[in-house]
């Protein structure tokens, strides 16, 4: 079984720009995560979807946005990027294994802001 | 709000050597508690859970948690260090019923296994 793919896994862009991140969940998958991971603020989540609807958002401002398609894939989007939006995003893949949840995450997108 | 807390930024630890990383929670419930570890430029890597059951949990490569309800506490540990072990561990909590699959981590613990 394929792992979660995330594209890209490396991006540059400049301050006031947008970027759009991608993650394709394991098959089968209908769940996904997103988090964004930084020096000083560590792991921090940002939202879920589950069957193309957000279920649960984290704390972050409204230029921080997603969706999810039909086949399961999700998008992330950041508009008017600050330096500060410099991260790695990781992306996890969830699902339903025996009584619990079973996360399986990306090896993430590692963005550069200038 | 649930919040975790890893108190040492690292661990040294010689190969051979037992090791411990600390981690203590705080959440209304009962939690669910992960613990994670990430090399270099690669994602999250999922090493053992504590759902309910015997407090002490025994996980991947050689790992192993004990939960302790008392003391909020679930460290990991392994009786000998290797040196591929030396990575970047997270201790996280997730809230079993409403809080989907939302994870809150700690800040990390690089633990460093030397020869």
């Amino acid at each position: 079984k394929a792992g979660v793919t995330q594209t890209p896994r490396y991006l540059i862009k400049t301050r006031g720009q947008q970027v759009t991140l991608s993650c394709s969940p394991i098959s089968g998958h209908r769940s996904v995560s997103w988090y964004q991971q930084t020096p000083g603020q560590g792991l921090q989540f940002l939202f879920e979807y589950f069957s193309e609807t957000q279920r649960n958002k984290g704390n972050f401002p409204g230029r921080f946005s997603g969706r999810q398609f039909s086949n399961s894939r999700s998008e992330m989007n950041v508009s008017t990027l600050e330096l500060g939006d410099s991260a790695l995003y990781l992306c996890a893949s969830n699902a339903r294994t025996g009584n619990d949840n079973e996360q399986f995450f990306g090896p993430g997108t590692r963005l550069t802001v200038l | 709000a649930q919040s975790v807390a890893q108190p040492e930024d690292q661990v040294n630890v010689a190969e051979g050597n037992p090791l411990t990383v600390k981690c203590t929670y705080s959440v209304s419930g009962n939690p669910y508690l992960f613990w994670y570890v990430q090399y270099p430029n690669r994602g999250l890597q999922f090493l053992l859970k504590y759902i309910t059951g015997d407090n002490l949990v025994k996980g991947s490569y050689g790992f192993e948690a004990e939960f302790n309800k008392s003391q909020t506490s679930f460290h990991l540990k392994k009786p000998s260090a290797l040196v591929s072990d030396s990575a970047l561990y997270f201790c996280a909590v997730r809230v079993p019923r409403g809080g989907g699959n939302k994870l809150t981590f700690g800040t990390g613990t690089q633990l460093k296994v030397e020869l």
